[in-house]
């Protein structure tokens, strides 16, 4: 079956640096989803990218979907304390998402 | 306020005992969703459903039961069968629009079995 797997596992990062997690399939995606669970909470949807090589921004947050659908990855610039969680890439498989294992970001101020 | 219920928030079981998880929306969704979820690990599929009366196994089923008798709702049964059931347990639903499949979660529900 379909596996999501996503690193690193847990990063900690400085107030105001910048990281990446990645996420890769082990079969092509028809869509990639990523999701933020703050401590103690549950999921929250955050964009969800199709196209091969689509690039998104929210604000400080960068979403890149590989050429060959099978990679994505989540770059934060300027880290915040708000950005304290864990977010998980999911991908689509008809009606059900494979979630990877997530990267839990801890920020020091 | 449209949204995803879960109840109760935690629950405490001894073992054997079976224990239904509720999970109730009014989103007018059609696809609802269990997640199991432990330490360190992602999310886990329990069972989905597409349409009201139906329902597939997901992942990791046995132990578990579901039913969709009405689309609003979508209980989860842990059953005595489940070896390890201790676990945040997370209901979801979907709709597709627009090409969009994005799930919306529940709060969650803490089981402990002892």
């Amino acid at each position: 079956g379909q596996q999501v797997m996503q690193i690193p596992q847990y990063q900690h990062v400085q107030e105001g640096e910048d990281f990446t997690t990645y996420c890769n399939s082990s079969t092509t995606l028809s869509n990639i989803q990523w999701y933020k669970q703050r401590p103690g909470g549950h999921p929250v949807f955050l964009i969800q990218l199709v196209k091969s090589g689509e690039v998104k921004k929210q604000k400080r947050l960068t979403f890149q979907f590989g050429e060959a659908k099978k990679n994505s990855s989540l770059h934060i610039t300027a880290t915040q304390t708000t950005d304290v969680g864990t977010y998980f890439c999911a991908g689509q498989n008809d009606y059900k998402l494979s979630f990877g294992a997530g990267t839990t970001v801890t920020v020091r101020a | 306020d449209g949204g995803i219920t879960q109840s109760p928030k935690y629950l405490f079981r001894k073992e054997g005992q079976n224990v239904t998880l509720s999970c109730e929306q009014n989103l007018n969704h059609d696809a609802m969703y269990w997640y199991r979820q432990d330490p360190g690990q992602g999310l886990r599929l329990i069972y989905y459903s597409q349409i009201v009366n139906d329902f597939q196994k997901g992942d990791i089923a046995e132990g578990y039961s579901v039913s969709r008798e009405k689309k609003e709702s979508f209980p989860l049964t842990v059953t005595s069968a489940q070896k390890n059931p201790t676990a945040f347990y997370l209901c979801a639903s979907s709709i597709r629009t627009g090409g969009k499949y994005e799930q919306y979660f529940g709060p969650g529900t803490r089981l402990t079995v002892t």
